[in-house]
């Protein structure tokens, strides 16, 4: 069956901290891989998306994530946090011959000062 | 240029009542998704238009869950006989066409049924 799995339900880090979001799938076809950010009562922004070629993609604010075929994951990382990255994390999965999205139930992530 | 909008942003209604919640794409867009998000869960895909007509209409819940799309452009999302289970959050997104992917979401309708 095809599914998302974020094993992380809430992760807390400083401000000017490291970080990585866990992402893994299981999927038949050739993924394409998407995280969305979600901030308290607003929509789901993209942040990046995998489609195919270089397995490290940037994104906005300063997120990367690298598609790794071998373990089928597809982890978000960032080398700062600033405050404004709180909110929560949805890692989601498509491919080509379908045309919804399969989303994990997202990373709450919590930035202290 | 405008983004995804919904209405209304929140919700209340009685069990059992009828409500239904309207999503405007964006200016273009020919591909729309309805989503439900409820607490502590991912997002549910629920249903997906390509112009009018919805090819994908796997993830509605029950036969008292409809929607339908006009003129390519504005859609209604129905919910009949509402339950306490449907309580969550709507979402619609839409992207130019069904192989763009990059799905741009509203900001979400509230429902709460009591």
């Amino acid at each position: 069956a095809q599914s998302v799995t974020q094993p992380d339900i809430h992760i807390t880090v400083s401000e000017g901290a490291s970080l990585e979001l866990r992402c893994n799938y299981s999927y038949g076809a050739t993924p394409y891989l998407f995280w969305y950010v979600q901030s308290p009562g607003q929509g789901l922004q993209l942040l990046l998306k995998y489609f195919s070629g270089d397995t490290l993609v940037q994104g906005i604010k300063g997120f990367e994530a690298e598609f790794k075929r071998s373990q089928s994951s597809f982890n978000l990382r960032k080398p700062s946090v600033h405050w404004s990255d709180a909110a929560e994390y949805f890692c989601a999965v498509g491919s080509y011959n379908t045309d919804k999205l399969i989303f994990g139930t997202g990373t709450r992530l919590q930035v202290f000062p | 240029g405008a983004g995804v909008s919904q209405s209304p942003s929140n919700k209340v209604t009685e069990k059992g009542k009828d409500v239904e919640l309207r999503c405007d794409p964006i200016s273009g867009h020919t591909a729309l998704y309805w989503y439900r998000q409820s607490l502590g869960q991912g997002l549910e895909f629920l249903i997906y238009f390509q112009g009018n007509s919805a090819p994908d209409k796997s993830g509605l819940p029950s036969d008292r869950f409809s929607a339908e799309r006009t003129g390519g452009s504005v859609s209604t999302l129905t919910i009949q006989r509402t339950q306490q289970e449907d309580s969550a959050v709507y979402l619609c997104a839409s992207s130019w066409t069904r192989s763009s992917y990059e799905q741009y979401f509203g900001p979400g309708t509230r429902l709460t049924v009591t």
